[in-house]
């Protein structure tokens, strides 16, 4: 099956500065990459999404970067501001099933 | 993803029991889906159903049972034989080839 990495599992950057985030997948059939955010306590919200046939994508100050000949996926946020603190989930679904595969999470915290 | 609820918010398991977490949305999704959380680890999945009547084992299927009667209900049951069942629990659901979206999650713990 699917196994997905995620690094770093925590990360600290000064508010304004730039945050990145790699995920690395072992399936090459997995054609759709999801990005998370979770809060404390609360549910994993969805924030960005990228499909095997696109090389980037980009909402506001998130963006999403895929080299499926590497198989690794990164999530690039800019400008970060103190409301971007929380946990991130990366994941990868495979084209042959249904199943959703996630990253351990990466925890970060933008220092105002 | 505020059409999918979950009940109750918090739940307390005595030893040997078997409680049940509620899970329904009313998004006409197709596929349900059941993870656990522990705290500082990631998702990890317990089972899954593409369609009524039919669900998988995920990743940590032993001690748990699920059932899908309704497309819009995915009941989990964790039983006695799940020996540490202190965790958070969340619910998904997708369309087939599209992202899922998650309930609010139940926190269960053990008395």
């Amino acid at each position: 099956g699917e196994n997905v990495e995620q690094h770093p599992s925590t990360l600290s950057v000064q508010e304004g500065d730039s945050a990145v985030i790699k995920c690395t997948y072992s399936d090459s059939a997995s054609n759709y990459f999801p990005w998370y955010k979770q809060e404390l306590g609360k549910r994993p919200q969805l924030i960005i999404d990228i499909r095997s046939n696109v090389g980037e994508k980009k909402d506001q100050r998130i963006a999403v970067t895929l080299n499926k000949t590497a198989k690794h996926f990164s999530l690039h946020i800019t400008e970060t501001q103190p409301e971007d603190s929380a946990v991130y989930f990366c994941a990868a679904r495979s084209n042959t099933g249904n199943q959703f595969y996630f990253g351990t999470g990466t925890s970060l915290t933008v220092i105002p | 993803d505020g059409g999918i609820t979950q009940s109750p918010k918090y739940l307390f398991r005595k030893e040997g029991q078997n409680v049940t977490l509620s899970c329904e949305q009313n998004l006409n999704h197709d596929a349900m889906y059941w993870y656990r959380q522990d705290p500082g680890q990631g998702l990890r999945l317990i089972y899954y159903s593409q369609i009524v009547n039919d669900f998988q084992k995920g990743d940590i299927a032993e001690g748990y049972s699920v059932s899908r009667e309704k497309k819009e209900s995915f009941p989990l049951t964790v039983t006695s034989a799940q020996k540490n069942p202190t965790a958070f629990y969340l619910c998904a659901s997708s369309i087939s080839s599209a992202t899922q979206y998650f309930g609010p999650g139940t926190r269960l713990l053990v008395l």
